[in-house]
């Protein structure tokens, strides 16, 4: 099972709420990883976790909060977003750090109005 | 700094024929290059891989070539079919030191036509 779930597909809030992404993987791995990916750019790295424990952190802005409760799952914690945050959230995972293939969800399309 | 290029943002070939897609890239410290594919509205698929002490890697209908003193790499899809049809995103990571972080080039699309 190569698979990499993400809820909900499609999140719309106001800059006022507060919601939160969701990621799960049961391929047993330790690493796991939140993007942002814009209409037609790369995905941009925003966080990863090793062993649950926050490894890096792109100078992400304090309204995206990353939580791991364990190792199958990955949260992101979402307040106060501006409409240019909307765009694109994947999340992936990997075996482990060092990290060579990366393993990405379906992503969730995030509309801030 | 685009530490990854993928210089052609598009490439149409017919059924049948080979697709070569293309990427280069600036730092030597890149150890380990990945492809994947993205379809529209789902998360990039991994197809295929290569270290650095390799020169090539083949899967299937899919091979990687990696030419390091150009600091080049191409994908090669023979044949190509309609269901590859897609954006495909090289990205690339320094192994030895790795912190999970993927630089990916800005993607390249391509449409086979039947």
């Amino acid at each position: 099972d190569t698979e990499v779930t993400q809820t909900p597909k499609h999140l719309v809030m106001g800059m006022t709420n507060k919601k939160s992404l969701k990621c799960e993987q049961h391929m047993g791995h330790r690493a796991m990883y939140w993007y942002k990916q814009k209409a037609k750019k790369p995905p941009e790295l925003m966080f990863v976790y090793s062993y649950e424990k926050l490894s890096i952190n792109e100078s992400v802005p304090s309204r995206f909060s990353p939580e791991c409760p364990n190792s199958s799952l990955l949260n992101l914690h979402l307040h106060a977003l501006q409409p240019e945050d909307s765009a694109l959230y994947l999340c992936a995972s990997s075996q482990e750090l060092p990290a060579y293939e990366q393993y990405f969800g379906p992503g969730t399309r995030l509309t801030v109005t | 700094d685009q530490q990854v290029k993928q210089n052609s943002p598009s490439l149409s070939v017919q059924e049948g024929r080979i697709s070569i897609l293309n990427c280069d890239y600036t730092n030597s410290m890149f150890d380990y290059f990945l492809w994947y594919k993205k379809y529209p509205a789902e998360g990039p698929t991994f197809l295929i891989s290569i270290s650095s002490i390799k020169d090539k890697n083949e899967d299937g209908r899919f091979t990687v070539f990696l030419n390091k003193s150009a600091k080049h790499l191409s994908l090669h899809i023979v044949p190509s079919q309609p269901g590859d049809s897609a954006v495909y995103f090289c990205a690339a990571s320094a192994g030895s030191s790795n912190t999970g972080k993927l630089i990916f080039g800005q993607g390249t699309t391509l449409q086979v036509k039947p």
